[in-house]
């Protein structure tokens, strides 16, 4: 099945720098890349996703890049804002099956 | 438009226990997800319907677990018996393929 790796962990910025997270997936047949944002003890919610056709996609503040050869994509968030702090999740999707990575905790310190 | 609806949202058992969780999907949604998330982790998906077909049910440990989606729209998820490790966030989603649109989870507590 697909395996989806996700780095960093933890990420610590400062209000105002960029953060980047990375994911890499295993299954070529993967199709579809969204990131979800959950914040602390509510749902994940989408903010941005990516089909295979396309190599990058930007919403405002927000850009996904994937890289189709070598089967990564990254989230891409600038002007880092306190509330962008919460939990950033990446999946990929074959035939409508998600796997999801382990999330990464982005904190913004003002 | 009404989100997904899923209940209880807190349910706290004793291990051996059985439970059970419910979701109201969004009206038209074919699709519908059950997911595990434990504290510090990705959502791990148990099981995905569409209409009332199962998808994939390969991540769902069949001898205790168990899920229907009963004329393609509520579904429930069964806990029977429940062991400590089951304690967990369960998430149901709907989508109308593609993006999937998550409800606010059932918090289980197995002590």
């Amino acid at each position: 099945g697909e395996n989806v790796e996700q780095h960093p962990s933890t990420l610590s910025v400062q209000e105002g720098d960029s953060a980047v997270i990375k994911c890499t997936y295993s299954d070529s047949a993967s199709n579809y890349f969204p990131w979800y944002k959950q914040e602390l003890g509510k749902r994940p919610q989408l903010i941005i996703d990516i089909r295979s056709n396309v190599g990058e996609k930007k919403d405002q503040r927000i850009a996904v890049t994937l890289n189709k050869t070598a089967k990564h994509f990254s989230l891409h968030i600038t002007e880092t804002q306190p509330e962008d702090s919460a939990v950033y999740f990446c999946a990929a999707k074959r035939s409508y099956i998600p796997t999801f990575g382990r999330g990464t905790s982005l904190i913004v310190h003002p | 438009e009404a989100g997904v609806a899923q209940s209880p949202r807190y349910k706290i058992i004793e291990k051996r226990q059985s439970v059970a969780f419910w979701c109201n999907p969004i009206s038209g949604h074919a699709t519908l997800y059950w997911y595990q998330q434990i504290l510090g982790q990705g959502p791990k998906l148990l099981i995905q319907f569409q209409n009332n077909g199962v998808v994939d049910d390969s991540q769902l440990p069949k001898d205790r677990f168990s899920a229907e989606r009963l004329k393609g729209v509520d579904s429930t998820l069964k806990i029977q018996p429940a062991k400590l490790e089951d304690s967990a966030v369960y998430l149901c989603a709907s989508s109308p393929g593609g993006e999937q649109y998550f409800g606010p989870g059932t918090r289980l507590t197995v002590t």
